[in-house]
């Protein structure tokens, strides 16, 4: 069974510019997760989503950053514009509802 | 404010001995709990599920939950250097099947 796929897995932007990663769950999985991770830190959620629908954004930075799934499927993340301290890992999950999540490799950004 | 507490660590452990991990979470009614392994530079990893008070073992994991005391732990018998990384304890405290995340305990296995 595929795992989480996510790209890019690095991206290095300067500050001001814009930035999307994409993430594709594991088949069947309903439910997708974003987090962000800074060093030392446990998983900070982003967004969730229920199929196509959002669940929880309420730690998302909206005036910057935004999310989709279209079609409840693949899903992708934006920042725009980026600052420096969005630099972070930014790690997409999937899973059954109620059930263990799963992880992608993540995307490493770097703001400078 | 819902939260889950892990000790920071390092926790220094001898290779071949127990590795006692520990959480502990504000939120009674919490009803799954999770532990992840993640690994410097990695995603983090699922390892062991557990959902009713008692012990739960799965190989050289065993993960025990004491609903009473909000408190989880999981120990790693026979531990290995493989074994050093930092490890996340998870909660599910609502109905979206969002957790809540610990800080991460680091686990050293010296040979």
């Amino acid at each position: 069974e595929a795992g989480v796929a996510q790209s890019p897995r690095y991206k290095i932007i300067e500050k001001r510019q814009s930035v999307a990663f994409w993430c594709n769950p594991i088949s069947g999985h309903a439910t997708l997760y974003w987090y962000q991770q800074i060093l030392g830190q446990g998983p900070k959620l982003l967004i969730q989503f229920q199929n196509n629908g959002v669940v929880d954004d309420s730690q998302l930075p909206k005036d910057r950053f935004s999310a989709e799934r279209l079609k409840g499927v693949d899903s992708t993340l934006k920042i725009q514009p980026a600052k420096l301290e969005d630099s972070a890992v930014y790690l997409c999950a999937s899973s059954f509802p109620g059930r263990e999540q799963f992880f992608g490799p993540g995307t490493r950004l770097t703001v400078l | 404010q819902k939260e889950v507490e892990q000790n920071s660590g390092p926790l220094s452990v001898p290779e071949g001995a127990i590795a006692s991990l520990n959480c502990t979470y504000s939120d009674r009614g919490s009803q799954s709990f999770f532990w992840y392994r993640q690994y410097s530079g990695k995603s983090p990893e699922l390892i062991m599920s557990i959902y009713s008070n008692g012990d739960k073992e799965d190989g050289r994991f065993t993960a025990q939950l004491n609903k009473a005391s909000q408190y989880v732990s999981l120990l790693i018998r026979d531990s290995q250097p493989s074994d050093s990384a930092t490890y996340l304890c998870a909660v599910n405290m609502d109905s979206n099947y969002q957790l809540i995340w610990g800080a991460g305990t680091k686990l050293i296995i010296k040979p």
